[in-house]
């Protein structure tokens, strides 16, 4: 089946720094991904739409100037949450959906922990 | 209000015995419908999915789930439970047909007793 990857898996910033998690379609073409959170033993909310060569698309209540996405080419999407604080702690997992397989299926990446101390 | 609901917060059931997860879900239309497990700290693997036709889908490990319209519900279903399968497991719908972001509901965590 289709891959998507993500990167880093894990990773653990000072408060206040900025971290950038990609994602990325390894087989086939993304013109529209997606970001996801989910905090412990709980559900993923979905975050934002990411669509390549235009500005991403953020769900009610999240910040667009914390956490920034860019989707610059059709096989990767970045996610960067800025000036991190530990409230931003959270287990980040990005999906994307292969139009030439009929777009009946979402395949997802491995997720990012992030930890901010 | 639109709406992905998975009744059953926490379940456990004996290895070898049946288990079935519950989905309803609260849409104008039928949505895509998706039955996803993730083990701790992994994404998430797709077990079976639901489009049209045939109302039980056979999934991945040993897994199959049954799309009632009038109900408007998508169960899980297992006949046998092995140890491994404990994880949280989440049912989703793409509501539109559209090739649109996923909703999940809230998940349902599944412990195996021997």
């Amino acid at each position: 089946g289709a891959v998507v990857s993500q990167h880093p898996s894990w990773v653990i910033c000072k408060s206040g720094t900025s971290v950038k998690i990609e994602c990325r379609s390894l087989d086939f073409q993304a013109t529209t991904m997606f970001w996801y959170r989910q905090f412990p033993k709980q559900s993923l909310m979905l975050m934002a739409t990411s669509n390549e060569g235009s500005k991403a698309t953020y769900e009610q209540g999240v910040e667009k100037d914390k956490f920034l996405i860019n989707h610059a080419s059709l096989t990767l999407s970045t996610l960067t949450v800025t000036s991190a604080h530990p409230e931003d702690s959270s287990f980040y997992i990005c999906s994307a959906r292969d139009w030439s397989r009929g777009n009946t299926e979402a395949f997802f990446g491995q997720g990012t922990r992030l930890t901010v101390v | 209000a639109q709406s992905v609901t998975q009744p059953d917060i926490h379940i456990t059931v004996s290895e070898g015995a049946s288990l079935e997860l519950r989905c309803n879900y609260s849409y104008g239309a039928t949505p895509y419908l998706f039955w996803y497990v993730q083990s701790p700290g992994q994404g998430l693997q797709l077990l079976l999915k639901y489009f049209s036709g045939d109302t039980l889908v056979q999934g991945i490990k040993g897994f199959e789930a049954e799309f009632k319209r009038s109900q408007s519900s998508f169960n899980l279903r297992k006949p046998s439970v092995h140890w491994s399968d404990a994880a949280e497991y989440f049912c989703a719908v793409d509501p539109n047909q559209a090739g649109t972001a996923l909703i999940f509901g809230k998940g349902t965590t599944l412990s195996v007793s021997s």
